[in-house]
């Protein structure tokens, strides 16, 4: 089946490094998505990764894909204050004929001075 | 800016009633999706279209409806509401119908009273 979970809360300090964790069930994932979404606005795409990837780098965040435990991550580097928002993960499946996308629950990230 | 545009921005209504939400896809993709966005069930997918027809159907209500136009605009009915719909509806589109990012519209929040 499909499901994508993450950790609900996330607080660091501003100038820290954040990590927040995805994990998911389906194997024949294709491309996983990094989703932010501020109070009151849409959902906005940061960044993706297709399953045969283990990395990708695009300024200060990093997306790192373990296929193996169906793990991914998302690190923000200096995290800032206007980084608070929530954060979802999201797949997408190989082969199929639609392309909507399988979404976790959302990581609020709460970024103190 | 995504480029989806979601009309109107905020919705209050009696239960029993019918509305409809509007939403313009980027321009150039051809898929459209209707999200709904609530806390306790987080984001649930409707339905997509691809270039006017019906591609993929989620878990969407048998009051609910929506439709590709030529022009790739779509819009969602709601009927016979009920306080339980009040939720944020998000669109988003995509420039195919698979394995593509979704690009997320403001959404609009629907209050039923």
């Amino acid at each position: 089946g499909e499901d994508v979970e993450q950790s609900l809360f996330l607080s660091v300090r501003e100038g820290d490094s954040s990590v927040i964790n995805c994990t998911y069930t389906d194997s024949s994932s294709t491309y996983l998505y990094w989703y932010k979404q501020e109070p009151g606005a849409g959902l906005q795409l940061l960044t993706y990764i297709f399953s045969n990837m283990d990395m990708k780098q695009d300024q200060r965040l990093t997306v790192l894909l373990n296929k193996k435990d169906k793990h991914l991550s998302l690190r923000i580097a200096d995290t800032q204050t206007g980084d608070s928002a929530i954060y979802f993960c999201a797949e997408t499946l190989w082969g199929g004929s639609q392309g909507n996308l399988i979404f976790g629950k959302g990581t609020k990230l709460s970024v103190k001075p | 800016d995504s480029g989806v545009t979601q009309t109107p921005k905020h919705l209050i209504t009696a239960t029993g009633q019918r509305v409809t939400l509007r939403c313009s896809p980027r321009s150039g993709d051809l898929s459209v999706y209707w999200y709904q966005q609530s806390l306790d069930q987080g984001l649930q997918f409707l339905i997509q279209y691809y270039n006017g027809e019906e591609r993929a159907k989620g878990n969407i209500l048998e009051r609910f409806s929506a439709q590709q136009f030529p022009d790739l605009h779509s819009e969602l009915n709601l009927s016979s509401l009920e306080l339980g719909d009040s939720a944020l509806y998000f669109c988003a589109s995509s420039v195919a119908h698979t394995n593509s990012p979704l690009h997320f519209g403001n959404g609009t929040r629907l209050t039923v009273t």
